[in-house]
């Protein structure tokens, strides 16, 4: 069965720095893969997917991340931070079997001044 | 096109209650899924409904029921309400696209229930 994991329930990163998201999944078919943001007292809104295209994928915001079959990875990247990226960043699988997505409990992303 | 919406946004209720929450897809979108948000529990999948049939399920007890209309239009009852429902409740609507399953989902600002 698929699954998904992301490291870290909270990341802090000083304003201007790398953010770094961690989301490991598993799966027995190729993969689509989304990550999501949530902005306090907001539904979700969709930053980016992987559908078998290319491996780096970039969204919105500033934010990109790449396929690694190999290490069974799909980690989420800015390169700079800032204040308005604090919020909370859910990593999703497709689940084949049912057309449902597989989601991570969550990274709380937050940006130090 | 107009996004998902969900009706109300606020609710406040007392245990033992019931309550319907409402949820219109974005046009075209024949999916809609439920989940339960809260922080101790994560996102949590409740249902999702397409062509106006339960296609899936996931863990929650019976007092938690749903239902999508001809318009795709769905909503979703909890019955005896207990204090461990207060929750963020989210709807989320997905489309077929061609011949390939998208499986994105589209996601509206919640219903924010208060069970007291």
């Amino acid at each position: 069965a698929q699954s998904v994991t992301q490291l870290g329930s909270h990341v802090s990163v000083s304003e201007g720095a790398l953010v770094l998201l961690r989301c490991n999944y598993s799966s027995s078919v190729p993969p689509y893969l989304f990550w999501y943001v949530q902005y306090p007292n907001q539904g979700l809104q969709l930053l980016l997917k992987y559908t078998s295209a290319a491996t780096l994928v970039k969204g919105i915001n500033g934010f990109e991340a790449e396929f690694k079959k190999s290490e069974t990875s799909f980690h989420l990247t800015k390169p700079s931070a800032h204040m308005s990226d604090a919020a909370e960043y859910f990593c999703a699988v497709s689940d084949h079997s049912n057309y449902q997505l597989i989601w991570g409990a969550g990274t709380k992303l937050i940006i130090k001044p | 096109k107009a996004g998902v919406t969900q009706t109300p946004r606020y609710l406040i209720k007392t245990r033992g209650q019931q309550v319907t929450l409402s949820c219109s897809p974005i046009s075209g979108h024949r999916s809609v899924s439920w989940y339960q948000q809260t922080p101790g529990q994560g996102l949590q999948f409740l249902f999702e409904y397409f062509s106006e049939t339960q296609r899936n399920k996931g863990n929650f007890p019976g007092r938690f029921s749903g239902r999508q209309f001809s318009n795709s239009r769905s909503e979703m009852n909890v019955s005896t309400l207990e204090l461990g429902d207060s929750a963020l409740y989210l709807c989320a609507s997905s489309v077929l696209a061609g011949l390939e399953l998208s499986y994105e989902q589209y996601f509206g600002p919640g219903t924010r229930l208060t069970v007291t």
